[in-house]
């Protein structure tokens, strides 16, 4: 069965310091890969979508980078962290070949505090 | 926005009671999905109704779509405590096929 693990659960780090959020998925191949962000009680943002190693599309302008080296690890970064960048961070995956006709999954998010 | 939106906000009801969540959408869609949060948890998918599709149900969930309203419903019936949690519909719209796009919740609480 697939899974997909992302840490760390909590992390709390000042402004200015680096980000390093990681994702992978277990039990599947070549999966379509998703970083969110929710705000407190607020829907989700999208902020890049994979569909292969190496390609990175970004939804929105902001101080956050992704990369995926590898077919099923997806990682979230950043250089120098802003207050802004506090929230939930959640990853997803979805079969590449599933035209949408089958649920998101996801991890259990990251709740990161920049202080 | 394209994005779907939740109506209430917000819903609080008695152990038992029926609970009904709305959702409207601006755009064609492909299909609409309905997901669950519990509190500092990941969404949980619950149901998928495509486009072709009015009505859909699974145990004490039933969703319907209105393509012509552009809005669907989620009930929840005879509802538990444990069903407390957020739920947010997403659409997936004709143009697109890479990403759903999620709605802001409805916060629903049920009281023993």
């Amino acid at each position: 069965s697939q899974t997909i693990h992302q840490w760390p659960a909590t992390l709390v780090q000042p402004v200015g310091s680096p980000l390093s959020l990681e994702c992978t998925v277990e039990g599947t191949s070549n999966p379509n890969l998703y970083w969110y962000r929710q705000a407190a009680g607020r829907g989700l943002q999208l902020l890049f979508y994979s569909v292969g190693i190496g390609q990175i599309s970004s939804e929105v302008p902001q101080n956050l980078s992704a990369s995926r080296p590898q077919d099923r690890q997806f990682i979230l970064s950043s250089k120098k962290l802003l207050l802004s960048d506090s929230g939930f961070y959640l990853c997803a995956w979805i079969l590449a070949s599933s035209r949408w006709v089958s649920p998101l999954h996801f991890g259990n998010g990251t709740r990161l505090t920049v202080t | 926005s394209q994005q779907g939106e939740e109506d209430p906000q917000a819903l609080s009801i008695q152990e038992g009671e029926n609970a009904t969540m709305n959702c409207s959408y601006k755009t064609s869609i492909n299909n609409l999905q309905w997901y669950r949060q519990n509190s500092g948890r990941g969404l949980v998918h619950l149901i998928l109704i495509r486009s072709n599709e009015r009505e859909k149900h699974s145990g004490r969930l039933r969703v319907t779509l209105d393509t012509s309203k552009k809005s669907s419903s989620l009930l929840i019936t005879a509802s538990r405590a444990a069903d407390t949690a957020s739920y947010f519909c997403a659409t997936v719209f004709s143009g697109s096929a890479r990403q759903l796009t999620f709605g802001s919740g409805t916060q629903l609480t049920v009281l023993p």
